[in-house]
């Protein structure tokens, strides 16, 4: 059965550092997602990518934040000075067809990043 | 800004019992719902959704309960597994395609 995979599975970064998270939806979905999960808390939506461009996005992802998809395959979240408080589970998400959350979303595995 | 809440951090329930997990919501645009289903180290898992339209939508052992005057909802899995002890989250959304997703309450099936 075709799978989200998130790469790494565990990031340690310095505070003010930058790191991208990476993704691979599903090859035939159209629809891709950023979630986050902070310890103990819910998940939290971070944006939704469609066509190329940022389709919908919450409080939480501001100007440190930035997805893109680089090539046909991976879709990466870069979080550019990052911050103690981004110390979180990321999930990433795909679905496939144009109705956004509609259809059902698949989650990745989750990256843990870890902020020091 | 709890738009989707679950209540009950955890519940214990006997093997072959029913299991009733309940969400409650503020958002009256919320129009549909889902539960996802989350093993430790893995992420959330589709289980079932139900559109507003809807009061119930039945998958196998699992029935989601839609009660759009209360803004509640709830998953019954009958009869419960072992197999399903996890973390379940409850989640909604209105016309966009983001999800609120509640905290999350601990299912655990006692043999």
């Amino acid at each position: 059965e075709p799978e989200v995979t998130q790469t790494p599975s565990h990031q340690v970064t310095q505070m003010g550092q930058e790191v991208i998270l990476r993704c691979v939806p599903i090859s035939n979905h159209l629809y891709f997602y950023w979630y986050r999960q902070i310890l103990g808390q819910k998940v939290e939506f971070l944006v939704s990518f469609y066509n190329n461009e940022i389709s919908e996005k919450s409080e939480i992802f501001d100007d440190q934040f930035s997805v893109e998809r680089p090539d046909g395959s991976n879709f990466t979240l870069k979080i550019r000075s990052t911050k103690l408080e981004d110390s979180a589970m990321y999930f990433c998400a795909s679905s496939e067809a144009g109705q956004g959350a509609r259809d059902e979303q698949y989650f990745g595995p989750g990256t843990r990043l870890t902020v020091t | 800004d709890q738009q989707v809440k679950q209540n009950s951090p955890s519940l214990s329930v006997q093997e072959g019992r029913i299991s009733i997990l309940n969400c409650d919501y503020t958002n009256s645009m919320f129009d549909y719902f889902l539960w996802y289903k989350k093993y430790p180290a893995e992420g959330p898992t589709f289980l079932i959704s139900i559109s507003s339209i809807k009061d119930k939508n039945e998958d196998g052992r699992f029935t989601v309960f839609l009660n759009k005057s209360a803004k509640h909802l709830s998953l019954h899995i009958v009869p419960s597994q072992p197999g399903d002890s996890a973390v379940y989250f409850c989640a909604a959304s209105d016309t966009g395609n983001q999800f609120y997703f509640g905290t999350g309450t601990s299912l655990t099936v006692i043999p």
